[in-house]
């Protein structure tokens, strides 16, 4: 069964930087094809697709957070770590990790339950 | 602002037809990338509804069907229950973005 399951922060102070862990089972990320992904949604608003980590490591961003954005990836631990740098009330969201494989035309198959989190001094 | 474009609202009685559109460009949709179809049930996270050439997912009812041309997409529920009430996404790759694009998203409301 695949799983994946989102953790960090449920508030942060506008300008901190933000750190998501996304923790994963039921595949590998060294897996040819797998990849994970953030997606975000504020409330009441449509998803925005954040960033994508592939199983080799490549790296791929949003354009207009590419600034603010990191992804990373700790294979031996099953997880996918997503900084966001300067952190202001309109990034309150939901923010979701998904996986898509290039398999499966890069639809987001299975999705974390989702973290929220406040930009709030 | 989406990049791809949906109604805001459909609504339908129970056993009718409803249909979502989802509308591109040429560096999306109509570029042939895939598009594909979320559900998110009142809140809940989304999950895959719809994907590629209008694939369903095990479990999800034949009810849900998917099209594409040009550079719009659809998405047709038949026999519409009370429990297809949700916000439903489109989504597909824009290679002038070079990253993943979601629709404004529509919300179907079962009369």
């Amino acid at each position: 069964q695949v799983t994946l399951k989102e953790s960090g922060p449920a508030l942060v102070k506008p300008t901190q930087t933000l750190t998501l862990t996304c923790t994963f089972s039921g595949f590998s990320l060294s897996t040819s094809g797998m990849r994970v992904n953030w997606i975000r949604q504020p409330p009441g608003k449509a998803l925005e697709w954040l960033a994508r980590i592939d199983w080799d490591d490549d790296t791929f961003y949003s354009t207009s957070l590419k600034t603010r954005l990191t992804i990373s990836k700790d294979t031996s631990k099953n997880q996918v770590v997503l900084t966001m740098t300067n952190m202001d009330p309109v990034d309150t969201a939901t923010y979701y990790c998904a996986r898509c494989k290039v398999a499966g035309g890069d639809a987001f198959d299975i999705w974390g339950q989702g973290t929220m989190v406040t930009v709030s001094s | 602002q989406s990049v791809l474009t949906q109604p805001p609202s459909v609504s339908g009685a129970p056993g009718q037809r409803v249909t979502i559109s989802c509308t591109g460009s040429s560096s999306n949709i109509g570029a042939y990338y895939d598009v594909h179809w979320y559900q998110q049930l009142p809140g809940t996270t989304p999950h895959l509804l719809l994907y590629g050439n209008g694939d369903r997912p095990s479990g999800v009812p034949d009810r849900f069907s998917g099209s594409q041309s040009g550079t719009s997409a659809s998405l047709a529920i038949t026999g519409l229950q009370a429990e297809d009430e949700a916000d439903y996404y489109c989504q597909s790759y824009d290679s002038s973005l070079s990253g993943y694009v979601f629709g404004s998203g529509t919300k179907v409301t079962v009369l």
